[in-house]
């Protein structure tokens, strides 16, 4: 059963706009993790948000995590072209020993033009 | 250079002919994993493990046997491929506790 559900499924911008998905989830996390995979290649890391943090900024990234919502949002400012890819949220399923077993949700596939 | 690599990267086969995915990885990770995605799906984990000698299910293991005898390697047995598991696969490898994978560049297999 897949943990974690993005929305919306696909998101169209132009470039320099803001881009938001969000993630919701079912049972209780140590983390959650966004990934970003480009037409069929492998996934690239992109953050990782811990449970006990309720936000956090990598570059033109920032990610918050509400647990009492069991959701996370990912927000993409000043999008660019090169940002068009398919965005994963990814949780593990809580406790001491899950933390290497990992759920990832269906995806958010962004399209940004020039 | 770090890198997770993944042979082959394309596969047709037919149903019931035994078949190995390899992954290798040079990064020392102590962590390694395969997934399987599908259209509309995400990604969903076959097998993990978290250290040599040591493998656990993910969500579906069915059809999909694994082996972690060295660091290095952790290759994706099909005994008796499917239709049903035609898909795009990847390994993925971290270190423990650290949650961060990287991902190799995926299989693509086709059962016919």
């Amino acid at each position: 059963s897949q943990q974690g559900e993005e929305d919306p499924q696909a998101l169209s911008i132009q470039e320099g706009e803001n881009a938001t998905m969000n993630c919701s989830y079912k049972t209780s996390i140590n983390n959650l993790q966004w990934y970003r995979q480009n037409s069929g290649r492998g996934l690239v890391h992109l953050i990782l948000i811990r449970s006990n943090e309720r936000e956090k900024h990598s570059g033109r990234l920032r990610v918050t995590l509400d647990t009492s919502k069991k959701s996370s949002s990912l927000l993409i400012t000043a999008s660019r072209a090169a940002d068009t890819a398919s965005y994963f949220c990814a949780t593990d399923a809580g406790g001491t020993d899950s933390w290497g077993k990992l759920q990832f949700g269906a995806g958010t596939q962004v399209v940004v033009t020039p | 250079e770090a890198q997770v690599t993944q042979n082959p990267r394309y596969l047709i086969t037919v149903t019931g002919k035994k078949l190995t995915v390899t992954c290798s990885q040079n990064m020392n990770h102590e962590y390694m994993s395969w997934y399987r995605q599908d259209p509309g799906l995400g990604l969903r984990q076959i097998y993990y493990s978290m250290n040599v000698e040591v493998t656990d299910k993910g969500d579906v293991p069915e059809g999909y046997k694994v082996s972690r005898k060295e660091k290095r390697n952790f290759p994706l047995i099909l005994e008796s491929p499917s239709p049903n598991q035609t898909s795009l696969y990847f390994c993925a490898t971290g270190r423990a506790y650290y949650n961060e994978q990287f991902f190799g560049p995926g299989t693509r297999l086709t059962v016919l």
